[in-house]
């Protein structure tokens, strides 16, 4: 089966605190990229971060970081410092044949100040 | 930067009339893609498209149907809009087909069918 599976519906944080969001996913493949997507309130989506599976080195872009576990088909985002501004719906996406992306369901993210 | 716009961000429509969804993509890019976004179901793709005339369902596609005639425009049609298909459609577009480019994504058009 080809999913994405972003089991907390809902999550919550202080502004400046730090917050995880997970997801796991399913491939029988061996190569691949894996994808968190940000859709903020009436906006469009845009990328976050991109993760490509042969590599080991997680990837990290400013105050958004993942771990990666590889064997554990686990892919969560790290968002450091949070601000009002990270408040948005986050989707967790995996790259597959034709160019095509799995996502999951989405998390929604509150960011309180 | 890449710019991926769709025709209405707002459509209302009347049961069994035949929907257009316009989708144009200004990078030169090779895929293009339709997805509908449900509360609690996220996003779930209609169709896609690698190349002009070409077409390929997705997970979701029964009552829609897509046209490809030229690089840059998609287009999603629903032959005959029913209440179910009221909805969040987001259009998104990507350079190749190997499963590692970033998916750009249009505004949306949130389409209310009556």
């Amino acid at each position: 089966a080809q999913t994405v599976t972003q089991s907390q519906p809902e999550m919550s944080v202080q502004e400046a605190e730090t917050v995880t969001l997970s997801c796991t996913y399913d491939t029988s493949e061996s190569d691949y990229y894996l994808f968190w997507y940000k859709q903020p309130p009436s906006r469009q989506m845009i990328l976050v971060i991109r993760q490509e599976a042969y590599k080991q080195q997680n990837a990290t872009e400013n105050r958004f970081s993942v771990n990666f576990q590889k064997a554990a088909k686990s892919f969560s985002l790290k968002i450091s410092d949070s601000q009002l501004g990270d408040a948005a719906m986050y989707f967790c996406g995996r790259g597959s044949t034709l160019g095509r992306l799995y996502f999951g369901r989405g998390t929604q993210l509150t960011v309180w100040p | 930067d890449v710019k991926v716009t769709q025709s209405s961000r707002y459509l209302v429509k009347r049961t069994g009339e035949k929907v257009f969804l316009e989708c144009v993509q200004d990078m030169d890019h090779e895929n293009m893609f339709w997805y509908r976004q449900d509360p609690g179901l996220g996003l779930r793709l209609i169709y896609f498209s690698y190349d002009v005339k070409m077409k390929e369902k997705g997970d979701i596609p029964e009552g829609y149907s897509v046209s490809r005639e030229k690089k840059e425009r998609f287009s999603l049609i629903l032959e005959s809009a029913s209440t179910n298909q009221t909805s969040m459609y987001l259009c998104a577009s990507s350079q190749g087909t190997s499963g590692r480019d970033e998916q750009f994504f249009g505004p949306g058009t949130r389409l209310t069918v009556l």
